[in-house]
């Protein structure tokens, strides 16, 4: 079973407006942290944002906000007044946190924003 | 402060050959990830280095090798190369002890198979 579930294989915004990119997760550990990356066509993951398990506010990072749903096991993020600069793959990713080890990235399959001018 | 420096950028091998790219983490990062990056798989993790250990590894088969050395830098190994090992290799970093840290990534290594 996918444990990162990203449904928006591609999507378009015009530039200016909003948009939201989903993402669903499953895990059983309590506790697990949540990331989003960014990959421009040269290849290089560039960190966006981070929300852990624990955390009772949503992250923001500048444009970047995560809507954290945790009942639902959702954390959808939210770019704010889309830049053509922001025409990218986007990844979700999780972090379980088990027997002390910080774990690996396990990563969703992205979705392909592409920003209209 | 320099980024994750990923060696080469750009490698052509052969089927049967074996080949090994390098990574230099972010000073003061003792924690070196791997990931490798296909079309058709996505990002699966193949393996993390932390104080010259193998913390943990992904479900790679056993021609996918590491280490890591003192100053944290870090090798990958692939021997007895395939068609399907073509791919983008990734390499991150992060401050081993503090989940709330990102792995930093690096440009990666693009590995052709012919």
């Amino acid at each position: 079973a996918q444990k990162i579930t990203q449904t928006q294989p591609g999507m378009f915004v015009q530039e200016k407006e909003a948009v939201t990119l989903d993402c669903t997760y499953d895990t059983s550990d309590p506790s697990y942290g949540l990331f989003w990356y960014k990959q421009p066509s040269s290849g290089e993951m560039i960190f966006l944002i981070y929300q852990g398990s624990y955390d009772q506010q949503n992250a923001t990072e500048g444009r970047y906000s995560l809507n954290f749903q945790k009942a639902r096991k959702s954390a959808n993020l939210v770019i704010s007044a889309s830049q053509l600069g922001d025409s990218a793959m986007y990844f979700c990713a999780m972090r379980e946190n088990y027997g002390g080890s910080q774990g690996n990235l396990i990563f969703g399959k992205g979705t392909k924003l592409s920003v209209k001018p | 402060k320099a980024g994750v420096t990923q060696t080469p950028r750009y490698l052509i091998k052969t089927r049967g050959q074996q080949v090994t790219l390098s990574c230099s983490p972010i000073s003061g990062h003792r924690s070196v990830s791997w990931y490798q990056q296909t079309p058709g798989q996505g990002l699966q993790f193949l393996f993390e280095y932390f104080s010259e250990t193998q913390r943990n590894k992904g479900n790679f088969p056993g021609r996918f090798s590491g280490r890591q050395f003192s100053n944290s830098r870090s090798e990958m190994n692939v021997s007895t190369l395939e068609l399907g090992d073509s791919a983008l290799y990734l390499c991150a970093s992060s401050l081993a002890g503090y989940p709330r840290q990102p792995q930093h990534f690096g440009d990666g290594t693009r590995l052709s198979i012919l």
